[in-house]
């Protein structure tokens, strides 16, 4: 199983609710990514889990927080939102600790009313 | 600063010819580069990994060079095909010791024309 599954493809989500999305690899990749993207911008890295362990953009706000309950699960929990958070999510994942590309999955379409 | 820039926002050309895309970067010595492809809504797609000490890289009808001294990647497609019309993006590890993380390019928007 070489891919990456993102849920849900698009939320709708107003200012005050609480929702998740979801990520599972089933690759034995032990690093694994969120990214948010805008239109016609590239990809910004959110997060990191490498080995479990979390690496922070420190740009990223609070409303934003992530969870690896395992090496195959990525969880981004988000609360309080802004319209200017809408974008696509995307995670990917990858082998973790050598250079090689990162396999992405197909996002989640988020918009924030 | 640091920064990483790609020769053009869009580049058009005729099928059949070979498509030349240009990632340059600023203040960063990467121990490798990648390129990515990504089409409209979807998430990227990992094409070619090119390390430091090698000067060139081919897939198929793709081939990636690497210049640490100029500081610049370029991203050939032979043969080019309509299909091949997609959003191309490098990106690099911003520090030798992170393989974990990559910084990306703008990206390049290629179109094909049959």
């Amino acid at each position: 199983d070489t891919e990456v599954t993102q849920t849900p493809k698009h939320l709708v989500m107003g200012m005050t609710n609480k929702k998740s999305l979801k990520c599972e690899q089933h690759m034995g990749h032990r690093a694994m990514y969120w990214y948010k993207q805008k239109a016609k911008k590239p990809p910004e890295l959110m997060f990191v889990y490498s080995y479990e362990k979390l690496s922070i953009n420190e740009s990223v706000p609070s409303r934003f927080s992530p969870e690896c309950p395992n090496s195959s699960l990525l969880n981004l929990h988000l609360h309080a939102l802004q319209p200017e958070d809408s974008a696509l999510y995307l995670c990917a994942s990858s082998q973790g600790r050598q250079a090689t590309g990162q396999f992405f999955g197909p996002g989640t379409r988020l918009t924030v009313l | 600063s640091q920064k990483i820039e790609q020769n053009s926002e869009a580049l058009n050309i005729q099928e059949g010819k070979t498509a030349t895309l240009t990632c340059n970067y600023t203040n960063y010595s990467p121990a490798y580069l990648q390129w990515y492809r990504q089409d409209p809504g979807r998430g990227p797609v990992f094409l070619l990994l090119i390390r430091e000490n090698e000067k060139e890289k081919r897939k198929e009808r793709l081939k990636v060079t690497f210049d640490t001294t100029l500081k610049q990647s370029l991203f050939h497609i032979t043969a080019s095909q309509p299909a091949d019309s997609a959003t191309y993006l490098c990106a690099l590890d911003p520090r030798k010791t992170s393989y974990d993380k990559v910084i990306f390019g703008p990206g390049t928007s290629l179109s094909v024309i049959p």
